[in-house]
């Protein structure tokens, strides 16, 4: 089966810097994304990774690297609108089961003042 | 451009009752996935689909559930004779066409919260 792991809860304070790991035994690896969820509302995109090494997007930065199954993502200068869950996403397969997407539980970030 | 559009929002239904819940995808998107989010649980695939075909249900629960994507209207995701244990959020997603690349960008609405009494 595939396997997901990304720590449950994180805290931090307003204008710091946090990374949320995310680690991942799969088969058929075909990118990972990570995505935004505030209580109640639709998962955002923020990034996307197929290939080893750093995106960075404003804010945001994602890393990849598939030889250790190990990806993280970087945010910046919090704020507290970024108080959210994140979702560190794998997409596998090959053919007709190239559209699933296997999510981790969540990384419940909590951005004090 | 309106994003991937559900509804109801938030559905309730009795034992044994059917549940139907609607997804739109965005504008010029033909695929449609749905996954279902049980409590402190991540989101888990249920089925895949493209205009009037089901491409991958291998998550779907062999019985009770059906999905479908007609030519016309929205895509719908059909739950028979409801329990308990189908208390749920359920998540719709769309991507555009296929371009050949990997990264083909789902996009998801705001859910259907479905309590089962």
């Amino acid at each position: 089966g595939q396997n997901i792991d990304q720590p449950t809860e994180m805290t931090a304070t307003e204008g710091a810097i946090v990374q949320i790991n995310c680690t991942y035994q799969t088969s058929g690896f075909n990118g990972l994304f990570w995505y935004q969820q505030h209580a109640g509302e639709a998962p955002t995109f923020l990034s996307y990774n197929v290939l080893d090494g750093l995106e960075e997007k404003g804010r945001f930065s994602s890393f990849l690297s598939r030889s250790k199954g190990y990806s993280y993502l970087l945010l910046k200068e919090l704020q507290m609108k970024d108080s959210a869950s994140y979702l560190c996403a794998v997409k596998i397969g090959r053919g007709s089961t190239l559209g699933r997407l296997y999510f981790g539980r969540g990384t419940q970030l909590t951005v004090w003042p | 451009n309106a994003g991937v559009m559900q509804n109801p929002r938030h559905l309730v239904r009795r034992r044994g009752q059917e549940a139907r819940l609607r997804c739109s995808p965005m504008k010029g998107h033909s695929h449609v996935y749905w996954y279902r989010q049980l409590p402190e649980e991540g989101l888990k695939f249920m089925v895949y689909l493209q205009k009037e075909n089901i491409i991958d249900e291998s998550g779907m629960p062999k019985e009770r559930f059906s999905a479908e994507f007609p030519k016309e209207g929205p895509s719908i995701l059909r739950i028979q004779q409801v329990v308990r244990g189908d208390s749920a959020a359920y998540f719709c997603a769309s991507s555009p066409p296929r371009t050949g690349t990997a990264k083909n960008i789902q996009y998801f609405g705001a859910g259907t919260r479905l309590s089962v009494l």
